[in-house]
């Protein structure tokens, strides 16, 4: 299995610009979540999802959109980047609930920089 | 956002040494905290977790205690080893927010061979 990926790893945006995150798993995990890391801070929840076509804020989603069509992917929209969204994101998956002992599999993450 | 801090933001030992990693967090529903590791350019790597119902967890080379008194948790890691260099991380789950989860900042342990 590939686990948790991420694409593109690395992406400069003009301050207006839209770009999608992408995110996909082989896992067959039913949750998926989206994370910002910005420097010298922990990890903040942007979304989550407990399955397909279920989606739900996490404690950051301003600024952000997501879907989730299939089980395997949960693509991250920006629509209109702004300097304050430079972060890196991590997608991370699980089984079930992480609350029930279902360890979280992260991906290496998009690190993105708005200029 | 919750606060959950970590006392020292870096760490140094020596290899074969013990390291101790401490957290705070400030929630007393939460019921539920991980602490992970995360290498340079990685994505967070689960390490061990631990319910409000225990106060110690052990893993292979890795021990949690929990003091729910203080609000306190800490990362022990035996025997460090040059690998365990990384940033750790410690997150809880406060039982009133689902699925939602709260970090710290991270402490960057570095292991002196």
């Amino acid at each position: 299995n590939a686990g948790v990926t991420q694409t593109p790893k690395f992406r400069i945006l003009k301050i207006g610009q839209s770009m999608t995150l992408q995110c996909t798993q082989d896992m067959n995990h039913n949750y998926m979540y989206w994370y910002r890391q910005d420097p010298g801070m922990g990890l903040k929840l942007i979304y989550y999802s407990v399955g397909a076509g279920i989606t739900d804020k996490g404690e950051v989603p301003n600024g952000y959109n997501v879907s989730r069509s299939t089980t395997e992917d949960f693509p991250l929209r920006l629509e209109l980047a702004a300097p304050s969204q430079t972060s890196v994101y991590f997608c991370a998956s699980s089984i079930g609930l992480a609350v029930a002992q279902e360890t979280q599999y992260f991906g290496p993450g998009t690190r993105l920089l708005v200029l | 956002g919750e606060n959950v801090g970590l006392h020292l933001p870096t760490l140094s030992v020596q290899e074969g040494d013990n390291s101790i990693i401490n957290c705070a967090y400030s929630n007393s529903a939460s019921d539920y905290f991980i602490w992970y590791k995360q290498e340079s350019g990685k994505g967070p790597q689960f390490i061990i977790d631990i319910r409000s119902n225990m106060d110690k967890r052990q893993g292979q080379r890795v021990t949690v205690l929990l003091n729910k008194t203080v609000k306190h948790l800490s990362l022990q890691i035996a025997a460090t080893q040059p690998g365990d260099s990384a940033v750790y991380f410690c997150a809880e789950n406060p039982s009133n927010t689902g699925n939602q989860f709260y970090f710290g900042t991270g402490t960057s342990l570095t292991v002196i061979p």
